[in-house]
């Protein structure tokens, strides 16, 4: 079985400010990691991917992540907020094989407040 | 398009009705996945279709939900019966293989009266 557990559902930052939005997971085969961006409205966007490659995954409008086994965690950072950045983010993990191949596990979501 | 696409994007309801949701997905993928979006929460895997393969339902919450894929085309989720607590934001993904990124349409927000 696997889990994703966002710490923090709300978090606020100042425009240029980093960003960091935690996300630890469990899985007990190696998995994929995903974040994805949901504006109001919207469906997701993914932001960027880990699927085994370079454990520093670089993504859109700025965000990286970085994967940590030992850690299991797979935080997302962004140097200097844009108010643009304001939105929910979702922490996801699928397992890479098994019965659950491809079935994404989605972490509850943190809520990024930008302030001028 | 070149995105997923949902229909509708909104429905109303009283509780007690039928509701059919469709998804279009991105053509040539073959994977395609349902997800339930509650107020404040995550996304709740229901249902995945892959090809021709049996479809795996084991997210679906009771037996009163149901979907169809026909091939690598569209999927219809049904609500029979629908209660209050069906009141959700459904979204579709598809993708052209497991390790491959999901890519989700604008959703269906669905209200039970």
């Amino acid at each position: 079985a696997q889990s994703v557990t966002q710490l923090g559902s709300h978090v606020s930052v100042s425009e240029g400010a980093l960003v960091l939005l935690r996300c630890n997971y469990s899985s007990s085969v190696p998995p994929y990691l995903f974040w994805y961006v949901q504006y109001p409205n919207q469906g997701l966007q993914l932001l960027l991917k880990y699927t085994s490659a370079a454990t520093l995954v670089k993504g859109i409008n700025g965000f990286e992540a970085e994967f940590k086994k030992s850690e299991t965690s797979f935080h997302l950072t962004k140097p200097s907020a844009h108010m643009s950045d304001a939105a929910e983010y979702f922490c996801a993990v699928s397992e890479a094989g098994g019965t659950s191949y491809g079935k994404l596990t989605f972490g509850q979501g943190t809520i990024l407040t930008v302030h001028p | 398009g070149a995105g997923v696409s949902q229909s509708p994007s909104n429905k109303v309801t009283e509780k007690g009705k039928d509701v059919e949701l469709r998804c279009d997905p991105i053509s040539g993928h073959t994977a395609l996945y349902w997800y339930r979006q509650r107020l404040g929460q995550g996304l709740e895997f229901l249902i995945y279709f892959q090809g021709n393969s049996a479809p795996d339902k084991s997210g679906l919450p009771s037996d009163r939900f149901s979907a169809e894929r026909t091939g690598e085309s569209v999927s219809t989720l049904t609500i029979q019966r629908t209660q209050q607590e069906d009141s959700a934001v459904y979204l579709c993904a598809s993708t052209l293989g497991a390790d491959q990124p999901q890519h989700f349409g604008d959703g269906t927000r669905l209200s039970i009266l």
